[in-house]
Parts: structure tokens; sequence; C-alpha cells
């Protein structure tokens, strides 16, 4: 998984195997969380988002969960593809007010094998 | 729909040389921004511009400058490239309010000598 701080940690993973990519996030008021894609030479795109209001937000073999408690974020990838392979990041943004600036994560590299 | 477009795609410098890196978004959102992004390594924040002729530093603005004289540009500027600033460099655009989900230009590598 993912953790600020860390060296950039890297999940292998079959084609067709589900991939669960985790993010501790620090800022307890933070309420809104994006995940970003990162394929080789190009820059983040976004995945999917999720408010704090909400644990959980399903898009197109994409599943975000959120844990407020532990501050826990993960992405939650169906039956993946060579496709996927990529660097995934999420962001916290602070609550309304603020500057909503988003904090990145420093990212976890996803291997598929074909 | 070109979204965010950054110019140029690639860029050789000498110690000592300065250069702007151009950024440009056609969504018409308020918020514009600069990272730039090591191996191994997130996407840090140089500089952003919550709107039109505001700008602000990020986490690591030393060596660089910015400006934003129109809604759709976002212009950093090295007065004096060093090798530490060796990098990619990202630009990106958002909303501003509310879901902040930011588009990001393809990326400008830039290599200091």
């Amino acid at each position: 998984g993912e953790s600020v701080g860390l060296h950039l940690p890297t999940l292998s993973v079959q084609e067709g195997d589900n991939s669960i990519i985790n993010c501790a996030y620090s800022n307890s008021a933070s309420d809104y969380f994006i995940w970003y894609k990162q394929e080789s030479g190009k820059g983040p795109q976004f995945i999917i988002d999720i408010r704090s209001n909400m644990d959980k937000r399903q898009g197109q073999r994409v599943t975000v969960l959120l844990n407020k408690t532990v501050k826990h974020l993960s992405l939650q990838i169906a039956a993946t593809q060579p496709g996927d392979s990529a660097v995934y990041f999420c962001a916290e943004t602070p609550a309304s007010g603020g500057s909503y600036i988003p904090t990145f994560g420093r990212g976890t590299s996803l291997i598929v094998h074909p | 729909n070109a979204g965010v477009t950054q110019t140029p795609k690639f860029q050789v410098l000498k110690t000592g040389q300065s250069m702007t890196l151009q950024c440009a978004q056609d969504m018409n959102h308020n918020s514009m921004y600069w990272y730039r992004q090591d191996p191994g390594m997130g996407l840090r924040l140089i500089y952003y511009s919550a709107s039109e002729g505001t700008t602000d530093k990020g986490e690591v603005p030393d060596g660089y400058n910015v400006s934003r004289l129109k809604k759709q540009n976002f212009l950093l500027g090295l007065e004096s490239a060093a090798p530490s600033q060796t990098s990619v460099y990202f630009c990106a655009s958002s909303p501003g309010q509310g879901k902040n989900i930011q588009y990001f230009g393809a990326g400008t590598r830039l290599s200091v000598l």
C-alpha cells in the first residue's frame, strides 16, 4: 500500500485478479478524496472520488472505500487488466472554506502480468 | 477539447539559463497549478493560482516564478536553472471549489546540465 514518506510501493498481480491499493491520509479534516492513475510518460488522470459522508463508492470496475476512523482509503480494481498497469495516487482535499489544494500521496505502482 | 496543454514537451538547459514553461487550459477553470515530479516520488506543488491575477507559493517554490495574466494561461519561469531542477513538470487546472478534480497536462521533461 501507499504511505507518505516511504519508498514507492509496488503491487504485482496476475491478469484477472482483483487489486487493492491502499492509502493512509494525514488530515482528519479532509472531506474529499480522489484517486488518480498515471500511466508511464503521461500526466495523472482522474479515476474516482469520494466525499467524507460516504464510506464506499463504485465506478466501472473500481471501488473506493473510506475508513475515516483510521484515516484509510483504498482503491479496488476488479478483474485487473494489463492496461491497468500504472502508478496510482490518492489525494486528500480539505473541507470547504479552505484553499481546496489537494495533498498527494507518493503513489503505488501496479504491475499486471498477462 | 484539448484540456490542458503544456509546451514544450522536452527541454534541455545549461546551468544558469532561463526559460518559461507554458500551460493553457480550455475548460474555463478558475484554479491552475504547477507540480514537479521526481523519480519514485509523488507530485510536489510549486505554485498555484486560485484565480486570474493571483498566485501563491506551494511546497517547493524556490527558484521558480509564475504568472497568471489570463484565466486560461499559467506560466512557470526558471530564472537561473540549476541541476536540482531537473524533473518532470506537470500543469493542472481545476474548477477550484467543491469537487476539486484536477486535470493534468502531459508534462514537460526538463534536464538541466
